[in-house]
C-alpha cells in the first residue's frame, strides 16, 4: 500500500529540539519531491520544507535556519529536525509527495500522511 | 513568502454551484500554472481536488473545476452535495522553488 506515517510529535519546551519522521511505503522517497505542511490548531495548512529528489532544500522564512529537512535512503524515511522550538511552531505536521511519473516530477501533493502533533509549551 | 488570498467562508444550498477564489502574485499564481486545490474535512489530512491549475485526479468528481485568470484561481463546485461541506486551500508553487497555501476557505452546505 502507498502510505506516508509520520511519528515523533510530543510536548516539548520551548527551545527545545525534536525530529520528526516520515516512513514511505510503496513509493521511493529519494526519487520524489518530498514536503513537510504544518497546521496550526484551528488555522490553515502552511508549507514548511522541501527537499527535491537531487537533495537541494528549502525553508519557509518562519523555519529558516532552525529547521532542517532530510532522508534516509535506506529506511525510505523522510525527517524534520526542529530547533530552538517556540509556542508558534506548534501545529500538527503532515509529510506530503510530489508524484513522479514517466520521469516527471509535478508540482503539487498527491499523498499525504495523517500528520503529528507538535507542542510547544512549557 | 505571504499566503495567498482566500475568502474565510462561502456557502450554498444543496444542488447550487460555489466558487472560491484564491488571490496570489505574479511570482506564484500568476506566473505558473501550478495551482492546486486541497479538501479537508475536520480532523483528516488534506485531500487533492484539483491540480495544475484544472485538472482533476482519478477519482474526483466532475463537480469539481479550476480555472485561473491572472493573479486569481478559482475553484468551482456544482450540484454542492451535502458532503462537499469542508475547508478548502488553494497553493501554489513559487517562483522561489517552495509552495504557498492560501488562508483557507470554510464551505457550509445550508
Amino acid at each position: 500500500e502507498v502510505q506516508l506515517v509520520e511519528t515523533g510529535g510530543g510536548l516539548i519546551q520551548p527551545g527545545g529540539s525534536l525530529r520528526l519522521s516520515c516512513a514511505a511505503s510503496g513509493f521511493t522517497v529519494s526519487s520524489n519531491y518530498m514536503s513537510w505542511v504544518r497546521q496550526a490548531p484551528g488555522k490553515g495548512l502552511e508549507w514548511v520544507s522541501v527537499i527535491y529528489s537531487g537533495g537541494s532544500t528549502y525553508y519557509a522564512d518562519s523555519v529558516k535556519g532552525r529547521f532542517t529537512i532530510s532522508r534516509d535512503n535506506s529506511k525510505n524515511t523522510l525527517y524534520l529536525q526542529m530547533n530552538s522550538l517556540r509556542a508558534e511552531d506548534t501545529a500538527v505536521y503532515y509529510c506530503a509527495r510530489n508524484p513522479l511519473s514517466r520521469g516527471l516530477h509535478y508540482l503539487y501533493f498527491d499523498l499525504w500522511g495523517r500528520g503529528t502533533l507538535v507542542t510547544v509549551s512549557s | 513568502q505571504s499566503a495567498l488570498t482566500q475568502p474565510a467562508s462561502v456557502s450554498g444550498s444543496p444542488g447550487q454551484s460555489i466558487t472560491i477564489s484564491c488571490t496570489g502574485t505574479s511570482s506564484d499564481v500568476g506566473g505558473y500554472n501550478y495551482v492546486s486545490w486541497y479538501q479537508q474535512h475536520p480532523g483528516k489530512a488534506p485531500k487533492l481536488m484539483i491540480y495544475d491549475v484544472s485538472k482533476r485526479p482519478s477519482g474526483v468528481s466532475n463537480r469539481f473545476s479550476g480555472s485561473k485568470s491572472g493573479n486569481t484561481a478559482s475553484l468551482t463546485i456544482s450540484g454542492l452535495q451535502a458532503e462537499d461541506e469542508a475547508d478548502y486551500y488553494c497553493s501554489s508553487y513559487t517562483s522561489s522553488s517552495t509552495w504557498v497555501f492560501g488562508g483557507g476557505t470554510k464551505l457550509t452546505v445550508l
